[in-house]
């Protein structure tokens, strides 16, 4: 069975850190791996990620792929209240159009002031 | 251009009974997925239609369907509700669909079974 870890839980910083979140996954027949930003209800599309090495930017947000070591980490700079928000891994996996998104059960943010 | 609807917004229904959510996805998308988000599980995938076509499917059982119309508008329908259905129902659309492609989230509907 497929499976998305993430790690920690959750995180409370103070405005301006630097935070790592992490999402390692065992899946069959990766395709793509995903990170999202959920504040209330719809979670909102960040990265995505298919080849290892190679950093995909957004701003004060990025993130790396790790394919050898079934790993991916979203770094967030000079953190802001409003990056206070539950963030999701989903990986992508399946052959041919079949294909399926497991996602992990989140990492809850908190930025005080 | 306006986003991912769903209605309802929230739901109430009793255990055995069947119910119906709809999503109106972004115009011009074709793909419409929906998941299962609760407390314990997180968010979990419960099937992809693109073109009026179930393309992909998760781990539910055959009491959770859906189907997609011509105008891509989709229904979920949830039968013989368990406790363990109360959940919040999200619907994303894309363009293309897989997700290969950014997937825009709905609102979701918040359905409690009583």
């Amino acid at each position: 069975e497929d499976k998305v870890v993430q790690s920690p839980l959750s995180l409370v910083v103070h405005e301006g850190d630097t935070v790592t979140l992490n999402c390692s996954y065992e899946v069959t027949n990766f395709r793509s791996l995903l990170w999202y930003k959920q504040e209330k209800k719809a979670p909102t599309f960040l990265f995505m990620l298919t080849s290892s090495g190679i950093e995909k930017k957004s701003g004060r947000l990025s993130s790396i792929l790790d394919k050898k070591e079934l790993f991916s980490i979203l770094n967030i700079t000079a953190t802001q209240t409003g990056d206070s928000a539950v963030y999701l891994c989903a990986v992508e996996a399946g052959t041919g159009t079949a294909s399926k998104l497991t996602f992990g059960t989140g990492t809850r943010l908190q930025v005080t002031l | 251009k306006a986003g991912v609807t769903q209605t309802p917004r929230y739901l109430i229904k009793t255990r055995g009974q069947q119910v119906t959510l709809s999503c109106s996805p972004i115009s011009g998308h074709r793909s419409v997925s929906w998941y299962q988000q609760t407390p314990g599980q997180g968010l979990q995938f419960l099937f992809e239609y693109f073109s009026e076509t179930q393309r992909n499917k998760g781990n539910f059982p055959g009491r959770f369907s859906g189907r997609q119309f011509s105008n891509s508008r989709s229904e979920m329908n949830v039968s013989t509700l368990e406790l363990g259905d109360s959940a919040l129902y999200l619907c994303a659309s894309s363009a293309q669909g897989g997700w290969a492609y950014e997937q825009y989230f709905g609102p979701g509907t918040r359905l409690t079974v009583t």
